[in-house]
């Protein structure tokens, strides 16, 4: 089976803050996304990579970076944190052979 | 551009079928999917059909897909307390190099016992 984790379900962090979301998949999968989700705007995709060391951005990725300086491994830096970065971020993987997303279970971070 | 649309909201009694809608603009598409994400985690992939196919069933899903009006719909026979939950459409990228999904915005189910 395929395992997304993400290293904290929850986390609070204070205005201006660098936070960092960190990733990690165990399927050898070439691509590994970030989404945020947020009510009745979906998911939108903020950065993907599609290997090691290389970034594409997304929809949104303004106020975010991340870094993949290996393979299982994909982390989402918010430089200096603000409160309408308060969201749900999901993690997201898949092989170069199929469409198919696999999620990890979700970050919920609040910015005070 | 690409879409997908959802309706945001369905509301059925245990025991009912559940039809959840969702159209989509890429003709394109190979692969359509569905997600299902309970409360508080994150997505998993329910079921997923071949753009040349036009119905596919898993024991209580059944998805159909009418590709000239672009329409994907899941159903859900014997609707549970378990299954209240958000359903995300998605459909595949297009295009060389591309390798995102296009997801819709959910439509969150909730079951009334």
């Amino acid at each position: 089976d395929v395992k997304v984790t993400q290293s904290s379900r929850y986390l609070v962090k204070r205005t201006g803050e660098k936070v960092f979301l960190e990733c990690v998949q165990d399927m050898d999968h070439e691509n590994m996304f970030w989404y945020r989700q947020d009510p009745g705007l979906g998911l939108r995709l903020i950065y993907f990579s599609y290997d090691v060391k290389m970034k594409e951005k997304g929809d949104i990725p303004e106020g975010y970076s991340v870094s993949r300086e290996k393979k299982e491994r994909f982390s989402l830096i918010l430089e200096s944190a603000s409160t309408n970065q308060t969201s749900m971020y999901l993690c997201a993987s898949r092989t170069g052979f199929s469409y198919e997303q696999y999620f990890g279970p979700g970050t919920r971070l609040t910015v005070t | 551009g690409e879409d997908v649309e959802q309706s945001l909201f369905l509301s059925v009694r245990e025991g009912d079928s559940s039809v959840i809608n969702c159209t989509y603009t890429d003709s394109s598409s190979t692969y359509l999917y569905w997600y299902k994400q309970e409360p508080g985690a994150g997505l998993q992939l329910l079921t997923y059909i071949f753009s040349n196919m036009d119905m596919k069933q898993d024991q209580r899903l059944t998805v159909l897909l009418n590709k000239k009006d672009k329409h994907l719909s899941l159903r859900i026979a014997d609707t549970q307390t378990g299954d209240s939950a958000i359903y995300f459409c998605a459909e595949t990228p297009t295009g060389a190099g591309s390798y995102q999904l296009t997801f819709g915005k959910g439509t969150k189910l909730s079951v009334i016992p």
